[in-house]
């Protein structure tokens, strides 16, 4: 069965702070890594796919960095905003049997206090 | 370009019974996953359709059944339901089977059952 695992489970920080949190998945078989956001009362939003091994992607305060030789990936945010509070996933597909489907992480939920 | 849609949004059943859920992805999307999440458990995939076949399927009970029509839309079917099947279900869209795609997720179905 494989695990995909999240931390820390949720994370307090004040406006303007710079965050991060970490995605572990199996270092083996890997095909894809997914980050996505999921606010209260709407639909997850997709962030970054990450594919190749020391990918580095970038959206707007948002980073993400991917080590698929340890098996973890990395979420920064710059300069946290109240409006950055939501739920981040990660999702980890592997390449067993030829199936691609996308196992998630529980999330991180993020609170940032203005 | 319209997003992925969902009906009903919320739905309220009794054990035994049985439910269908809809999903229309996103225009020219032709594969499209089906998730479900509990409290306290992160996304748990369901199924992936592409051209009207079932490509992955998740670890579920025969209960939980899909299809997809020529046009993409999807539907899930859940059969003589009990009361852990009370969930969030979600769809998701993107291009092209294969998890290196991003997914398009829909505002899901809030199904209880009483």
């Amino acid at each position: 069965i494989l695990n995909v695992e999240q931390s820390p489970q949720s994370l307090h920080v004040q406006e303007g702070d710079s965050t991060n949190f970490t995605c572990s998945f199996p270092s083996s078989n890997f095909y894809a890594l997914h980050w996505y956001r999921w606010e209260t009362a709407k639909s997850p939003e997709a962030l970054f796919v990450m594919t190749l091994n020391g990918d580095e992607k970038k959206k707007g305060r948002i980073s993400a960095t991917l080590n698929t030789k340890e098996g973890y990936s990395y979420l920064y945010i710059k300069g946290s905003q109240p409006e950055d509070s939501a739920t981040y996933l990660c999702a980890f597909s592997g390449t067993q049997g030829g199936s691609e489907k996308l196992v998630f992480g529980k999330g991180t939920k993020l609170t940032v206090n203005p | 370009k319209a997003g992925v849609t969902q009906t009903p949004r919320y739905l309220i059943k009794t054990r035994g019974q049985q439910v269908t859920l809809s999903c229309s992805p996103i225009s020219g999307h032709r594969s499209v996953s089906w998730y479900q999440q509990t409290p306290g458990q992160g996304l748990q995939f369901l199924f992936e359709y592409f051209s009207e076949t079932q490509r992955n399927k998740g670890n579920f009970p025969g209960r939980f059944s899909g299809r997809q029509f020529s046009n993409s839309r999807s539907e899930m079917n859940v059969s003589t339901l009990e009361l852990g099947d009370s969930a969030l279900y979600l769809c998701a869209s993107s291009l092209a089977p294969g998890q290196s795609y991003e997914q398009y997720f829909g505002p899901g179905t809030r199904l209880t059952v009483t």
